[in-house]
């Protein structure tokens, strides 16, 4: 299995907190995700980091932020958690070298967050 | 709004079987696809990708076609076994993506004996 770790594996927490979800990698790609996966959607992209300090949003990035100071670790944060951000969170490392090289992703084993 | 269908009823198989699931896309113009496995409580684990310049892909005892005029990718799980019931996604990204994956919500297969 690929060296990836997301902690907490599970949390519950009170709507309007901040909540901090780590994923950390032991692999030293550049490629970092995170993804949530709901019933009837699948999994859809919140942000991705490409280095770095590098980042950017993907498709449901709103009431989330996420910040990449060391190659392994890539911090996904609810600034005020709400009921709609329960979900299964997962991350996913890739060895893509560049945004034109499409290779596998692997995923952690998920943090499934429930705002009550 | 691109959209990716996978078969959201879950397909019965008899064991020793081969298994065809289909996933489905539109407005959308994928240089990449892949198929991943999802097991209950875990996450997904890749096991095939493919090129819009490839027509199939073979690994095993599974294989993939990507038809690009008819935006539609079949997977196949040939002399299956109860072990390979699980949800199979599919997933698509552009060229210059960025692995940037988006995911069909996955079809269940439960193998019987």
């Amino acid at each position: 299995d690929a060296g990836i770790t997301q902690s907490p594996r599970h949390k519950v927490t009170e709507t309007g907190t901040p909540v901090t979800l780590r994923c950390h990698q032991t692999e030293n790609h550049r490629y970092m995700y995170w993804y949530r996966q709901d019933p009837g959607h699948g999994l859809r992209l919140i942000h991705y980091s490409y280095g770095v300090k590098d980042t950017d949003k993907g498709e449901v990035s709103d009431g989330y932020s996420v910040s990449r100071s060391k190659t392994e670790d890539f911090l996904l944060t609810l600034e005020s958690a709400t009921s709609s951000q329960t979900s299964v969170y997962f991350c996913a490392i890739s060895a893509s070298e560049s945004f034109s090289m499409n290779t596998e992703a692997f995923f952690g084993q998920g943090t499934r967050l429930t705002v009550v | 709004s691109q959209k990716i269908e996978q078969n959201s009823e879950a397909l019965n198989i008899q064991e020793g079987k081969t298994a065809t699931l289909t996933c489905n896309y539109t407005n959308y113009s994928p240089a990449y696809l892949q198929w991943y496995r999802q097991d209950p409580g875990r996450g997904p684990v890749f096991l095939l990708l493919i090129r819009e310049n490839e027509k199939e892909k073979r690994k095993e005892r599974l294989k993939v076609t990507f038809d690009t005029t008819l935006k539609q990718s079949l997977f196949h799980i040939t002399a299956s076994q109860p072990a390979d019931s699980a949800t199979y996604l599919c997933a698509l990204d552009r060229a210059g993506g960025g692995n940037k994956l988006t995911f069909g919500t996955g079809t269940q297969l439960k193998v019987e004996l």
